[in-house]
């Protein structure tokens, strides 16, 4: 298995545009999370999704963000608009019941934010 | 709600030495305990976890940890260091109820080892 995949690798924009950052999770796995890392505030979660629904949305810092899970190999997490303080590496991960509550990671996505 | 906090955002050993790794937690039900490990440019890693079986757990890489109640405790500790240790660690803790996926990470520590 390829793992989790998030796309794109890096992503430089200007304040203002609309971001948008990918993730397919492993194939089977049907919990998907979204988390942010900063150096100020460490990894915090973002939203998580059971099943392609959303189950916990409280750590979405405001109305800019909005994540969707379409289908089970597949999510989306954009930033519309975008502002420099977004600045972050945004990681995705998966997991499913039975596997020891482990999360698989993607390779994260480094957003900045001009 | 669960918490973890972790002592010491920057811990240095020298290559061969005892690594210590501090994390306490703060949870309202019995607690699932997890130290993950991220290399530069890379996503986290599993390193070990705790679900309420042997309080003493063992890892990948030598690591392992000591779940103890009475003192929140969940401490990471390795032996003896190798270079190839060094990496940010972060402590994580879920509620053991069912239903609650909710992963909560620590601030990190980066270890570094000291040829």
């Amino acid at each position: 298995d390829a793992g989790v995949i998030q796309s794109p690798r890096h992503e430089v924009t200007e304040m203002g545009q609309e971001v948008t950052l990918r993730c397919k999770p492993i194939s089977g796995h049907d919990y998907l999370f979204w988390y942010r890392q900063t150096m100020m505030r460490g990894l915090e979660l973002l939203i998580y999704f059971n099943n392609n629904v959303p189950i916990d949305d409280s750590g979405m810092p405001e109305d800019r963000f909005s994540a969707k899970m379409p289908n089970a190999s597949f999510s989306t997490l954009k930033i519309q608009p975008s502002e420099p303080r977004d600045s972050a590496v945004y990681f995705c991960a998966s997991s499913f019941p039975g596997s020891n509550e482990k999360l698989f990671f993607g390779s994260g996505t480094q957003l900045s934010v001009l | 709600a669960q918490s973890v906090t972790q002592l010491g955002s920057h811990v240095s050993v020298s290559e061969g030495a005892l690594v210590l790794l501090r994390c306490n937690y703060s949870s309202s039900v019995p607690p699932y305990l997890f130290w993950y490990v991220q290399y530069p440019n890379q996503g986290l890693q599993l390193l070990l976890k705790y679900t309420s079986a042997a309080t003493l757990v063992k890892g990948i890489n030598g690591f392992e940890a000591e779940f103890k109640k009475s003192e929140t405790s969940f401490h990471l500790t390795k032996p003896s260091a190798h270079m190839s240790d060094a990496a940010e660690y972060f402590c994580a803790v879920r509620g053991s109820n069912f239903g609650n996926e909710k992963l909560t990470f620590g601030t990190g520590t980066r270890l570094t080892i000291i040829p």
